[in-house]
């Protein structure tokens, strides 16, 4: 079964750093398009940042700088490293499989929360 | 980075049809790029609805279906039902020379 489960989200300071983790079963990630997506509290859906196939890395400009995303493939897990928070920052972080590239976002976790507040 | 325009809310009864449009620029609609729609049931992750402008993933039933023309795209929602009460929002990708996708601002659909 094809599963993305995001983990790592919390109450954190601004200024601080946090590691989201999304554990994939069911593909291999080093051979999808994986992204990452958040929702702040009451609004709507904001793309974040995208890791190709080949290893390729980008980011929306209000994180580029200060976020990173990284995948393990033998753990078969994608991270989305977060530096320097914000408040605004703050909600739900989704862990997202493209169809492919410049393709459409077909399996989405759950999404782990992540508040910046002092 | 742009953001593709949508009516904050639209609502029908039963049965009825209802389209949502969304609005966007030579830079990214316009582009040739596909668009995609989503649908967000309240409290739960969003949907892929619709990908390639007009085509349903395996499971989205026929009564939804989604249309581009120039810079603006629309998905409508024939045979309404309470079930469909939800947020819906468009997106696309932008030019390939800035690696961006970008969400509509997103619809609630009240039944």
């Amino acid at each position: 079964e094809v599963q993305l489960v995001e983990s790592g989200g919390g109450l954190i300071q601004p200024a601080g750093s946090l590691r989201l983790s999304c554990a994939v079963s069911g593909f291999d990630v080093d051979d999808h398009y994986m992204t990452w997506v958040r929702q702040a509290p009451g609004q709507g859906l904001q793309w974040v940042s995208v890791i190709y196939p080949g290893g390729s890395t980008y980011y929306a400009d209000s994180v580029r700088g200060r976020f990173t995303i990284a995948r393990d493939a033998a753990k078969n897990m994608v991270y989305l490293q977060l530096n320097s928070l914000r408040v605004e920052d703050t909600a739900q972080y989704y862990c997202v499989k493209a169809r492919g590239w410049f393709d459409a976002f077909h399996i989405w976790g759950q999404g782990t929360t992540v508040t910046v507040s002092s | 980075q742009s953001v593709l325009t949508q009516p904050p809310s639209v609502s029908g009864t039963p049965g009825q049809t209802v389209i949502i449009s969304c609005s966007g620029t030579n830079s990214d609609i316009g582009s040739n790029a596909a668009i995609h729609w989503y649908q967000q049931l309240p409290g739960t992750a969003p949907k892929l609805l619709i990908y390639s402008n007009n085509q349903r993933p395996s499971g989205v039933p026929d009564r939804f279906s989604g249309s581009k023309s120039g810079t603006s795209a629309s998905l409508a929602i024939s045979g309404l039902q309470s079930d469909d009460e939800a947020d819906y929002y468009c997106a696309a990708w932008g030019d390939s020379l800035s690696i961006n996708y970008v969400f509509g601002t997103g619809t609630k659909v009240t039944v």
